[in-house]
């Protein structure tokens, strides 16, 4: 099992639409939760960083965590063609000693559609 | 803009040949990381510095060097280069290790 699965869609949305992403994770120590976007041949671009279980919210992007679950999601209200990019989780343990890490999903790509 | 550096953007290079691919992080994060982006793939984990001194390991291959210098920058050094080295260089930066990185735009090598 790895330690990130993130579905590579690929995901296509008309305008407007809510979209939710999401990715699971199988180790339990992981406690930073990272999204990100990258638009083609680009840099990935930090969208939403948090550290505890339930919601942030950030303009049109709500991020959550339920790390009884070990699941993680990414929201997008009123989606618009500019937010059409792969997505890719991230998930982290630091100060652990040997089992830091951080980790991406392979990223979904989301197109929508005007 | 992320405030990670990197140059060059674009390089091509012969097969056999080395480059050397540099990073800046953004100003006060001491931990650099890099991946390797083949086209579609997802980001593949090379080497993390945190303050100077190599703190992980990831797939790179011994044809691949990397070092960070004491003013924080880093360097990723590809040798003896082959037409599957061709891919997207991305160096990231953070404050601490293991928490949110920050990409620069990446440097795209292409093997000839």
């Amino acid at each position: 099992q790895k330690e990130v699965e993130q579905d590579p869609g690929p995901l296509s949305v008309p305008e407007g639409a809510i979209v939710s992403l999401n990715c699971t994770y199988s180790n339990s120590a992981f406690q930073y939760f990272m999204w990100y976007r990258q638009y083609s041949r680009k840099g990935p671009e930090l969208l939403m960083y948090t550290y505890s279980s339930g919601n942030k919210e950030d303009g049109r992007f709500t991020a959550q965590v339920d790390k009884s679950s070990k699941y993680i999601s990414l929201f997008i209200r009123d989606s618009q063609p500019s937010d059409s990019a792969t997505y890719l989780c991230a998930m982290s343990v630091w100060g652990q000693g040997g089992s830091e890490k951080l980790v991406f999903g392979k990223g979904t790509k989301l197109t929508v559609n005007p | 803009d992320s405030g990670v550096t990197q140059t060059p953007k674009h390089l091509i290079t012969a097969t056999g040949q080395r480059v050397t691919l540099r990073c800046s992080p953004r100003s006060g994060d001491l931990s650099v990381y890099w991946y390797q982006q083949s086209l579609d793939q997802g980001l593949q984990f090379l080497i993390q510095y945190y303050n100077g001194e190599e703190r992980a390991k990831g797939n790179i291959l011994e044809r691949f060097s990397a070092q960070q210098f004491p003013d924080l920058h880093s360097e990723l050094n590809l040798s003896s280069l082959e037409l599957g080295d061709s891919a997207l260089y991305f160096c990231a930066s953070s404050p601490v290790p293991y928490t949110e990185a920050f990409f620069g735009q990446g440097t795209r090598l292409t093997v000839v």
